[in-house]
């Protein structure tokens, strides 16, 4: 089963406005991947982070890794209609083995004019 | 960045019949892959770790005889489903991830497989 907690499920948000979601575990992990999915297509990397505390910024699209190792976070600022889709948060613990990931439940992200 | 395709996109089959999945690494050589599957509104779930030149490491749950798994080289990957059933029907998504570099800890994916059994 999942060993990440991701939250919100959905967000139904307006044009302009910012996004934020998040994803927590008991576990420490030593990698966090953030995707976008949109319907019947393949997730598609966002951003990729490696060290407790790192913050990295991809265009409007900022996430950080938790301190604690254990949780990371994903914001989207000035929300516009094609950051519609699925965003889904991946981390690799440091007991799982090279390229295995363990995957959020998903946060659903629709953004109206 | 790192290019995965996979073959076909779609395709409908069936029931008791096998489909075959390619999965390829376009511009990298991936000694491993994986192999998920995604039911509709969830999230995706691992099937198989596809290793080049030897077998296939399952999941729990996930059937190695009626999911094989066959990584004959360092570009390519096939997911063949036996005896399909309506149940099987689902998105199948591989990913891989060049070996060096700092994209050797990131995981790239396929845009997936549409399967239909009637």
């Amino acid at each position: 089963g999942q060993q990440l907690n991701q939250s919100p499920q959905s967000m139904f948000i307006q044009e302009g406005e910012d996004v934020s979601m998040n994803c927590t575990s008991s576990s420490i992990f030593n990698t966090w991947l953030w995707y976008k999915q949109d319907p019947g297509e393949g997730p598609v990397l966002l951003i990729a982070l490696y060290k407790a505390g790192e913050l990295t910024s991809n265009g409007r699209l900022t996430a950080q890794f938790g301190i604690t190792r254990k949780d990371s976070f994903l914001n989207i600022s000035a929300s516009i209609p094609s950051d519609v889709g699925i965003y889904f948060c991946a981390g690799q613990r440091t007991t799982d083995s090279w390229g295995k990931f363990q995957f959020g439940a998903g946060t659903q992200v629709v953004v109206t004019p | 960045g790192a290019v995965v395709s996979q073959h076909p996109s779609w395709v409908i089959c069936k029931s008791g019949t096998s489909v075959k999945i390619e999965c390829r690494s376009l511009d990298f050589q991936a000694t491993t892959m994986f192999w998920y599957r995604q039911f509709p509104k969830q999230s995706l779930m691992l099937m198989a770790t596809s290793n080049e030149g030897s077998k296939a490491t399952y999941e729990q749950g996930v059937e190695k005889d009626k999911f094989l798994i066959n990584h004959a080289s360092l570009t390519l990957s096939t997911l063949t489903v036996t005896s399909a059933h309506p149940e099987d029907s689902s998105f199948y998504i591989c990913s891989a991830s060049p070996p060096q570099g700092r994209e050797a800890y990131e995981q790239y994916f396929g845009p997936g497989t549409r399967l239909t059994v009637t």
